[in-house]
């Protein structure tokens, strides 16, 4: 089975600081991961995905993430926060090159940014 | 702009009614997945298809909830008959493969 672990339910940055929430993943096979933000009464949107290429992966909005194997981990940073991302984050799961599975969300981070 | 489309965005419902949600995935999608979020157990996946056919739906209660995708234009959800504790927003997201799953707005539903 698969699952994620997001760390810490809610994190609060000044405007301008180090955005970092942190994301730790379980899977019995190589995963594919995401983060997806979601806005108040919206959906949820992608930021980023790996998907076995390239350990670091640069997403929208000035986020990325790195995957390390050794630490089991896809933690989300980005460098300078700013008002607008303040959301809540949301990391998944999928197994790579399966057919026939589906997302597995944490339960989310809420970010919050103060000026 | 190609978006899923969810109706309706609202339903306040009483409890023992039937309540249907309908989910337009983008055009092209063979996927499409059903989740529901609550506070407590945030996003939980409840059922999800591929090329219209039902691949898992475990995460549903069976005896009160239906998914099915009549055509490839539309999914829909079903609970009969609807319960308080039924109360959530539930989405529907469609992709192409295991990944990129795109979501609708969602559907926040209240039972009474």
């Amino acid at each position: 089975a698969q699952s994620v672990t997001q760390l810490g339910s809610h994190v609060s940055v000044s405007e301008g600081a180090l955005v970092l929430l942190r994301c730790n993943y379980s899977s019995s096979v190589p995963p594919y991961l995401f983060w997806y933000v979601q806005y108040p009464n919206q959906g949820l949107q992608l930021l980023l995905k790996y998907t076995s290429a390239a350990t670091l992966v640069k997403g929208i909005n000035g986020f990325e993430a790195e995957f390390k194997k050794s630490e089991t981990s896809f933690h989300l940073t980005k460098p300078s926060a700013h008002m607008s991302d303040a959301a809540e984050y949301f990391c998944a799961v999928t197994q790579a090159n399966q057919a026939g599975t589906a997302l597995i969300f944490g339960k989310g981070t809420t970010l919050s940014v103060s000026s | 702009d190609a978006r899923v489309t969810q109706t309706p965005r609202h339903k306040v419902t009483e409890m023992g009614q039937e309540v249907t949600m309908r989910c337009q995935p983008i055009l092209g999608h063979n996927t499409v997945f059903w989740y529901r979020q609550t506070m407590m157990q945030g996003l939980e996946l409840l059922a999800y298809f591929r090329n219209r056919a039902p691949l898992d739906d475990s995460g549903m209660p069976k005896d009160r909830f239906s998914a099915e995708m009549p055509d490839a234009t539309l999914a829909t959800l079903k609970i009969q008959p609807s319960e308080p504790r039924d109360s959530a927003v539930y989405f529907c997201a469609s992709g192409l493969t295991t990944g990129d799953a795109f979501f609708g707005q969602g559907t926040r539903l209240t039972v009474v």
